[in-house]
């Protein structure tokens, strides 16, 4: 049972444009959600994440918005680059342990 | 930020051998570490919670004999796939979280991955 879903599952942006990557959960005891970024033949690095007490957590140009009542949170890439061209996860962490549960990811193409 | 080191990158090993992936916390301790397993365009599938002292955990479907994990101190934790298999042949990753003791939360920092192909 998948029990975080993110789409789009590929997205191609034009440069400077804006990403956005979707994610929904069904655990209401998740209590903590971080994006990671993912290139290719390298381990996932931590982007930005945000607990349920907030609405909207900005770092840069990346920007999470959370949903408490609908259960979903998104990612939002301003001014997007060539250079963030790369696989993004979404992932939901329990309130008891540190264990993550990942979303399917994104594949993300910014094209100059 | 923290660091966590893999090792090897990439290994290339026989069908029927053993191979030992490490996974280091360079700056910081951590009584727990995850092994993940990854395949092409998939996301990362959870195989094992490492915890230091003591058995890992190991998810559903997952065979402890095969994937043998130890934690042996604060820093390392090994995972080595016994009697290799070309199915075997996948990305692993490991993360680990800094502190001490179970109740501690934090994030958790990932390695950079293992590459392994079995022939």
């Amino acid at each position: 049972q998948q029990q975080v879903k993110q789409s789009p599952q590929s997205l191609i942006v034009q440069k400077g444009g804006i990403s956005i990557i979707n994610c929904a959960y069904e655990n209401t005891a998740f209590d903590y959600f971080p994006w990671y970024q993912q290139f290719p033949g390298k381990g996932p690095a931590l982007l930005i994440a945000i607990r349920p007490d907030v609405s909207e957590k900005k770092e840069g140009r990346f920007t999470i918005s959370f949903n408490k009542s609908a259960k979903q949170f998104s990612l939002h890439i301003m001014d997007s680059q060539p250079g963030d061209s790369a696989t993004y996860f979404c992932a939901a962490r329990g309130n008891a342990g540190n264990m993550l549960t990942f979303g399917g990811g994104t594949r993300l193409m910014v094209k100059p | 930020g923290a660091v966590v080191s893999q090792h090897p990158s990439r290994v290339i090993c026989k069908s029927g051998t053993s191979v030992k992936i490490e996974c280091r916390s360079l700056d910081f301790q951590a009584t727990t570490m995850f092994w993940y397993r990854q395949f092409p365009k998939q996301s990362l599938m959870l195989m094992a919670t490492s915890n230091e002292g003591s058995k890992a955990t190991y998810e559903q479907g997952v065979e402890k004999d095969k994937f043998l994990i130890n934690h042996a101190s604060l820093t390392l934790s090994t995972l080595t796939v016994t009697s290799a298999h070309p199915e075997d042949s996948s990305f692993y990753i490991c993360s680990a979280v800094p502190g001490q003791g179970r109740g501690v939360r934090t994030e958790a920092f990932f390695g950079q991955g293992t590459r392994l192909t079995v022939v």
